[in-house]
């Protein structure tokens, strides 16, 4: 149980372009997303908090209309990096909550470097 | 401001042996406690969670927490090279389910 896929698993594009990542729990419902970043030799980040069918919770200092995350299903969330910078580049995991969990399962993470 | 607070490390054993992994926690309504493995370039995975005060054990993984110290470690017995990685530790203190991280501690577990 607790299988988590994230696509893709690595994208280089170049500076001002958009990229988003997906992240399906593949054998459980997951009320509640969150979404990491990690950059290299640091500990993981929370970026935001999402609830299925609710806006996103950004925590300090991430920009909303530079992540934007979807979470229009049980099984699916989107991560739109906008307007990607090279400072954007990171390590980006996601998280889902099971309903009626309290541990919290990731996805391999999705390698992102903006040129 | 709550924390959790991991020796960085590196904590480095002999294969066989018995590695010691600690957590501190400043926040005394924490409630559920875990510790993960992450390999480099690896997104972290779950290897125990502890909710009581004692010992929970699983394979040659030994959760403890002691409430009323606030802290929680993991021990590993008859570590293996394979084990070598950065152990982090992550405490849920309310009801919004968010984690507060440690910073890790890297193990080399040494052949």
């Amino acid at each position: 149980g607790a299988v988590v896929s994230q696509h893709p698993s690595w994208v280089i594009c170049k500076s001002g372009t958009s990229v988003k990542i997906e992240c399906r729990s593949l054998d459980f419902q997951a009320t509640t997303m969150f979404w990491y970043r990690q950059f290299p030799k640091q500990s993981l980040m929370l970026m935001a908090t999402s609830n299925e069918g609710s806006k996103a919770t950004y925590e300090q200092g991430v920009e909303k209309d530079k992540f934007l995350i979807n979470h229009a299903s049980l099984t699916l969330s989107t991560l739109t990096v906008t307007s990607a910078h090279p400072e954007d580049s990171s390590f980006y995991i996601c998280s889902p909550l099971a309903v009626g969990f309290r541990e919290q399962f990731f996805g391999p993470g999705t390698r992102l470097t903006v040129l | 401001q709550k924390e959790v607070e991991q020796n960085s490390g590196p904590l480095s054993v002999p294969e066989g042996a018995i590695a010691s992994l600690n957590c501190t926690y400043s926040d005394r309504g924490s409630q559920s406690f875990f510790w993960y493995r992450q390999y480099s370039g690896k997104s972290p995975e779950l290897i125990m969670f502890i909710y009581s005060n004692g010992d929970k054990e699983d394979g040659r993984f030994t959760a403890q927490l002691n409430k009323a110290s606030q802290y929680v470690s993991l021990l590993i017995r008859d570590s293996q090279p394979s084990d070598s990685a950065t152990y982090l530790c992550a405490v849920n203190a309310g009801n919004n389910r968010k984690l507060i991280w440690g910073l890790g501690t890297s193990l080399a577990v040494n052949p």
